[in-house]
């Protein structure tokens, strides 16, 4: 399996415009995490999905910020307008229960600078 | 009660020393106690993870100490070296399907040669 696919792997905007991070989760898994990642915070998990359904999404910081889970195999975070104080590393995680295990598999992540 | 708070933030060991890092957390209800470890440009990977019904579980060098009673957890790693620096983050939650994963604030390691 490729693992989980996150791209684009870095992304440079401007304040104000939209972006658009992307993620594939491991094939046959049913539970998909978006995180966010800076010196500041840590880990902060941000929404999940469970079967496409978002399960939590308290820890999506403003309405600037949404996702979307349209099939098993696809997710979106989009934030829209963006802001310097958005600029972090972005994982996708996906974990799937049917071998018994409860692992995340994490993806290489999406690196966010916004100027 | 959704915390964990691990420490230290950052560690100096020397090749061959023992690394150790500790996280406590406050939510009775977890069960599954992972660690996952982080090399620079690369995501979390799951480590070494334990279940509260055990004080603690080895693979390798890597050693998890668990005491319920005082809701704390432990990574120990053995023989480090300089191959094992990089991130530590331990983590919590209840071990069902789709459950989110709390993580602490993470400790940079670096195993000096």
């Amino acid at each position: 399996d490729a693992g989980v696919i996150q791209s684009p792997r870095h992304e440079v905007t401007e304040m104000g415009q939209e972006v658009t991070l992307r993620c594939k989760p491991i094939s046959g898994h049913n539970s998909l995490f978006w995180y966010r990642q800076t010196m500041m915070r840590g880990l902060e998990l941000l929404i999940y999905f469970n079967n496409n359904v978002p399960i939590d999404d308290s820890g999506m910081p403003e309405d600037r910020f949404s996702a979307k889970m349209p099939n098993a195999s696809f997710s979106t975070l989009k934030i829209q307008p963006s802001e310097p104080r958005d600029s972090a590393v972005y994982f996708c995680a996906s974990s799937g229960a049917w071998d018994g295990a409860y692992e995340q598999y994490f993806g290489p992540g999406t690196r966010l600078t916004v100027t | 009660q959704q915390q964990v708070k691990q420490s230290p933030q950052s560690l100096i060991v020397q090749k061959g020393g023992i690394s150790i890092i500790n996280c406590a957390y406050e939510n009775t209800a977890f069960d599954y106690f992972p660690w996952y470890q982080q090399f620079p440009g690369k995501g979390p990977a799951l480590l070494i993870a334990i279940r509260p019904d055990v004080s603690e579980k080895k693979e390798g060098r890597f050693t998890i100490s668990f005491n319920k009673s005082a809701k704390q957890f432990s990574l120990h790693i053995m023989d480090s070296q300089p191959g094992d620096s990089a991130t530590y983050f331990c983590a919590a939650s209840k071990e069902q399907a789709g459950t989110a994963l709390i993580f602490g604030k993470g400790t940079t390691l670096s195993v000096s040669s």
